[in-house]
């Protein structure tokens, strides 16, 4: 079964701090990948996607996200973090196969930002 | 406004009770999701439907029912036989290819 890990649970950095966040997955064959954010007390919404195409990836508020095929990874990155970037992140995969349109889901790295 | 709504917000039950938890959406999607979010777990799948009438098990189905009447509901009971049924239930629902979804703001459910 497809699986996806992320690998720190919890990441706290001062602001202006490079982030990169990792993900990888199991999944073989094509895959469409996601990074979503969860602010406190806010809904989940989506950060970027990577479909086709260039493999690098930008999204809302700065974020990027490259996707490396041969090493199954689809890695979030930053800059310079800012205090408002705390929040829960979550990468989530959908195997391209059939009609299948379910998402895995990461278990999520808590990222803290101090001011 | 378009966008998925879920209600109440806040769940309390008694243990040994059914209860359902409402997902309504306007964004004339086809398919809608429901997961639930655990501290440390991340998202796990519980049911979803790609089409009205239909819908598949995700992987903890056990202890919850879902219906797919309408494409613009999709109601999820936690059952009496559901063992550890307090978390924060999410509801989603999702376009065809490539199959991104779109969240609602989430019920917490509390059974004691």
């Amino acid at each position: 079964a497809q699986s996806v890990s992320q690998h720190n649970h919890h990441v706290i950095l001062s602001e202006a701090a490079s982030l990169e966040l990792g993900c990888n997955y199991s999944y073989g064959g094509t895959v469409n990948l996601f990074w979503y954010v969860q602010y406190p007390g806010q809904h989940l919404q989506l950060l970027l996607k990577y479909f086709s195409g260039d493999p690098l990836v930008k999204g809302i508020k700065g974020f990027e996200a490259e996707f490396i095929k041969s090493k199954f990874s689809f890695n979030l990155r930053k800059p310079s973090v800012q205090w408002s970037d705390t929040a829960e992140y979550f990468c989530a995969v959908n195997e391209v196969s059939g009609a299948n349109s379910k998402l895995t889901f990461g278990k999520g790295i808590t990222l803290s930002v101090r001011p | 406004d378009g966008g998925i709504t879920q209600s109440p917000k806040y769940l309390f039950r008694k243990e040994g009770q059914n209860v359902t938890l409402s997902c309504e959406q306007n964004l004339n999607h086809d398919a809608m999701y429901w997961y639930r979010q655990d501290p440390g777990q991340g998202l796990r799948l519980i049911y979803y439907s790609q089409i009205v009438n239909d819908f598949q098990k995700g992987d903890i189905a056990e202890g919850y029912s879902v219906s797919r009447e309408k494409k613009e509901s999709f109601p999820l009971t936690v059952t009496s036989a559901q063992k550890n049924p307090t978390a924060f239930y999410l509801c989603a629902s999702g376009i065809a290819r490539p199959y991104e979804q779109y969240f609602g703001p989430g019920t917490r459910l509390t059974v004691t």
